[in-house]
């Protein structure tokens, strides 16, 4: 099994929509979660940080942590075309935690296509 | 003003070839990144610097070979350049090791493809 395992779509959704976007992971030393954004031809630009379980909110978007499940996922409400891009979820144990070099997981990332 | 720059943008080359790509921060990080992602999106780290030092360095050709001459600075040279070798590689920087409080940030890439 992959340490990180994330649906790449692509997903088509109207616009308004609530977008789910969700990762599953094996290693349960990680305890910082990340979503990451991706335009055509860009590099990847950090959405949502958060730290363990629970959930965190930032206009749009919420990203929640299910630690017992190894699961996490971003919500997007009333979606916009402009939110059309790959969405990467990225996650990592503490440093020297099992081994741990500190690296950055990523999962393969979710192509989001919003409709107008 | 570019946090994390990479030059250059594009870079087409034959088999065969050594080339390099450049990277600069000017965020005043101390780590340094780079990541390779493939036709399939995956991303994936090769190495990574702390303050010029080297800590991370995946199973990677060493063909490959990066370079930190300052902290600012993460050189990656490639030599003799293979087809499976193209691909868009991604620097990277983070306030520390730990990746800090805000993630990493990333630059916008180096499109390699060899013919």
């Amino acid at each position: 099994q992959k340490e990180v395992e994330q649906d790449p779509g692509p997903l088509s959704v109207p616009e308004g929509a609530i977008v789910s976007l969700n990762c599953t992971y094996s290693n349960s030393a990680f305890q910082y979660f990340m979503w990451y954004r991706q335009y055509s031809r860009k590099g990847p630009e950090l959405l949502m940080y958060t730290y363990s379980s629970g959930n965190k909110e930032d206009g749009r978007f919420t990203a929640q942590v299910d630690k017992s499940s190894k699961y996490i996922s971003l919500f997007i409400r009333d979606s916009q075309p402009s939110d059309s891009a790959t969405y990467l979820c990225a996650m990592r144990a503490p440093m020297n935690y099992g081994g741990s070099q500190g690296n950055l997981i990523f999962g393969k990332g979710t192509k989001l296509s919003v409709k107008p | 003003d570019t946090a994390v720059s990479q030059t250059p943008k594009y870079l087409v080359t034959q088999m065969g070839n050594d080339k390099s790509i450049k990277c600069e921060q000017n965020l005043g990080h101390d780590t340094m990144y780079w990541y390779k992602q493939d036709s399939k999106k995956f991303l994936k780290i090769m190495f990574s610097y702390n303050n010029k030092e080297l800590i991370i360095n995946e199973t990677v050709p060493n063909r490959f070979s990066p370079k930190s001459p300052d902290k600012a600075h993460l050189n990656l040279h490639i030599n003799s350049l293979e087809l499976g070798d193209s691909a868009v590689y991604f620097c990277a920087s983070s306030q520390d090791r730990a990746g800090g409080g805000q993630g990493y940030t990333f630059g916008s890439g180096t499109r390699l493809t060899v013919v």
